[in-house]
């Protein structure tokens, strides 16, 4: 089955830097991986994605990025804030077949005022 | 619109005792999830339904969980008896199904097994 690996586990920038969250996937047939944004005791809540035949997305200052021959995607978000502060999940799956989402273990991401 | 629609939101019970979550997802869309999250990790399937068919269950602990969608709407899960172990957050997710796997979730059942 898909393996899904995610690096850092925690992350702390200064308010108003870039944060950068890596996932690597196992199995060659996933062709989408959403992210998502879970802040303590809320549910998980999808902030962006991306498919197999993109390489890279963008929204606002949010911006997934995806190497298909390497297996591994990344969330990058600029600018940050303190509102960003939370647990992020990557996750992986087939959009046709077998659509269950496999998550990483989590990045817990602080910004610091 | 409105989203997944989780009941109860807590629940603590004793150990053997039975317990049973509810879940009401998006409107039109055909395929439900349940996923259990312990603390500190991501969710990890349980069941998927598409309509009233359970198409993967094979993360279920099927001596103790048992599920159910019998109108292809909601769907209710169940644990019986419970364990110690079993205390974790358990979701509730849909989305529309086959080629759209964009997945919303609920606000979760946080269960504690005492």
């Amino acid at each position: 089955g898909e393996n899904v690996e995610q690096h850092p586990s925690t992350l702390s920038v200064q308010e108003g830097d870039s944060a950068v969250i890596k996932c690597t996937y196992s199995d060659s047939a996933s062709n989408y991986f959403p992210w998502y944004k879970q802040e303590l005791g809320k549910r998980p809540q999808l902030i962006i994605d991306i498919r197999s035949n993109v390489g890279e997305k963008k929204d606002q200052r949010i911006a997934v990025t995806l190497n298909k021959t390497a297996k591994h995607f990344s969330l990058h978000i600029t600018e940050t804030q303190p509102e960003d502060s939370a647990v992020y999940f990557c996750a992986a799956s087939m959009d046709f077949g077998n659509e269950k989402l496999t998550f990483g273990t989590g990045t817990r991401l602080t910004i610091i005022p | 619109e409105a989203g997944v629609v989780q009941s109860p939101r807590y629940k603590i019970i004793e150990k053997k005792q039975p317990v049973a979550f509810w879940c009401n997802p998006i409107s039109g869309h055909n395929t439900l999830y349940w996923y259990r999250q312990n603390l500190g990790q991501g969710p990890e399937l349980l069941i998927r339904y598409e309509n009233e068919e359970a198409v993967d269950d094979s993360q279920l602990p099927k001596d103790r969980f048992s599920a159910e969608r019998l109108k292809g709407v909601d769907s209710t899960l169940k644990i019986q008896p419970a364990e110690l172990g079993d205390s974790a957050v358990y979701l509730c997710a849909s989305s529309l199904g086959r080629g759209a796997p964009r997945e919303y979730f609920g606000p979760g059942t946080r269960l504690t097994v005492l």
